[in-house]
């Protein structure tokens, strides 16, 4: 079990750009989730998928954010035209499908937007 | 909207003194519960989930914690802290058929040797 992975572990960009992140979730896993966290507060949903299929996305997913995941495995989150608000620790989790299991978090990308 | 409080933010303890921590959540049907912890520089791990049955559940590293259904809460323990204890932890609640988890905002742990 190498656990869930994301790359890149940080990123620094200035105003304007676009960034992507990658996740890479527990191989058995077919949920895969992403939240946002920043300074003194938990992590807030985002996104998640079961399988390819995007099931629910958060009001915080303005138009700026989008991810994907296109064969059912890794995931990728492309933040356009980024702000300074953006900067935070962009957080993925995996799961097995069904309400009786828990999510297994990755170590995050943390993006500072100068 | 599904929201979880979590009383204190920062709490310093001695070493052997008892630790609980406060955890309500509002949302009136089935919940699953979690607590997380996330120690210096990794990342967030499990230490310890409530679907159903027994509404005290043991947890890693002597924690528990208490569904009290009537109270909305789910208030994590430990008789005993210990330095390695340090950490920030985070309760999580998950309505049954949902997929995403809504946090508290995370109760800094300081133990003092």
């Amino acid at each position: 079990d190498t656990g869930v992975s994301q790359d890149p572990r940080h990123k620094i960009t200035k105003r304007g750009q676009n960034v992507t992140f990658r996740c890479d979730p527990i191989s058995e896993h077919n949920r895969l989730y992403w939240y946002r966290q920043t300074l003194g507060q938990g992590p807030e949903f985002l996104t998640y998928f079961q399988n390819e299929a995007q099931l629910e996305k958060s009001r915080l997913l303005s138009d700026r954010f989008s991810a994907e995941r296109p064969k059912g495995s890794f995931s990728t989150l492309e933040i356009q035209r980024t702000e300074q608000g953006d900067s935070a620790m962009y957080l993925c989790a995996s799961s097995f499908e069904g309400f009786a299991y828990e999510q297994y978090f990755g170590p995050g990308t943390r993006l500072t937007v100068t | 909207a599904q929201s979880v409080s979590q009383h204190n933010h920062h709490v310093i303890l001695s070493e052997a003194a008892s630790l609980e921590l406060g955890c309500n959540y509002s949302y009136g049907g089935t919940v699953n519960l979690f607590w997380y912890v996330q120690y210096p520089g990794q990342h967030l791990q499990l230490l310890l989930k409530y679907f159903s049955g027994d509404p005290l559940v043991k947890g890693i590293k002597g924690f528990e914690a208490e569904f009290i259904k009537s109270k909305f809460s789910f208030n994590l323990r430990k008789p005993s802290v210990q330095w390695s204890d340090t950490a920030e932890y985070f309760c999580a609640v998950n309505e049954r058929m949902a997929g995403k988890s809504t946090f508290g905002d995370g109760t800094t742990l300081t133990v003092k040797p």
